[in-house]
């Protein structure tokens, strides 16, 4: 039971371009959505949130869009660097106080940047 | 400035060995967690801590034990070793607090393990 889904295993695009990466979800009590970006042999770092209550959240070249009613959410990245090459992952976590952060993961999605 | 350090980085166990896994963290973080990230799947919650002498069940518990006795230490322990086992093990922490619940986790870079 796959409670976060990121369908597109991978995603290629052109230096400069935006990147548009997307990740479902299936529970209604998820209320905060992080990014997560992972090199190889180095652990996921952190890389932009959203709290439920927010449509948007944007951090220099990084937005993240959600859509409750859709339980959708997507990270926009412009323009697209080499250095953002890597695996992505979409995490939620739900009600801040029985949670205890506990993450919920996708599968991840290959970014590659060409240049 | 170490954050999240896990030890060994790869290690290779026979079938019904036992390791642990170390975990430590320096940020003074009250919440930490284990996960298992098998090949291309997402990480899953294998227990969490919310504090030094807490310790809950995540989604995948089985075969594994864990304790944290301070805040800073949290050692993921595999009693009898089986090929289901191998897997990439990361380490994280977070801090949270009542008015502060939502806190990215940090992570370290891992724990590769082949059970052969």
């Amino acid at each position: 039971d796959q409670q976060v889904k990121q369908n597109s295993p991978s995603l290629s695009v052109q230096e400069g371009r935006i990147s548009i990466l997307n990740c479902d979800y299936t529970n209604s009590m998820f209320d905060y959505f992080l990014w997560y970006k992972k090199y190889p042999a180095e652990g996921p770092t952190f890389l932009i949130s959203i709290s439920s209550i927010k449509d948007k959240n944007e951090d220099g070249r990084f937005t993240v869009f959600l859509n409750k009613s859709a339980k959708h959410l997507s990270l926009h990245i412009v323009p697209s660097q080499p250095g953002d090459s890597a695996v992505y992952f979409c995490a939620a976590s739900g009600a801040g106080g029985t949670s205890y952060g506990k993450l919920t993961f996708g599968q991840g999605t290959i970014l590659t940047v060409h240049p | 400035n170490a954050g999240v350090t896990q030890t060994p980085k790869f290690r290779i166990l026979k079938i019904g060995q036992s390791m642990t896994l170390q975990c430590t963290q320096d940020m003074n973080h009250n919440y930490m967690y284990w996960y298992r990230q098998d090949p291309g799947m997402g990480l899953k919650l294998i227990y969490y801590s919310v504090g030094a002498g807490i310790t809950d069940k995540g989604e995948v518990p089985n075969g594994y034990n864990v304790s944290r006795s301070t805040t800073e230490d949290f050692p993921l322990r595999l009693e009898l070793a089986a090929p289901s086992q191998t897997s990439v093990y990361f380490c994280a922490s977070s801090y949270s607090t009542r008015g502060l619940a939502n806190q990215p986790q940090h992570f370290g870079d891992g724990t590769r393990l082949s059970i052969l």
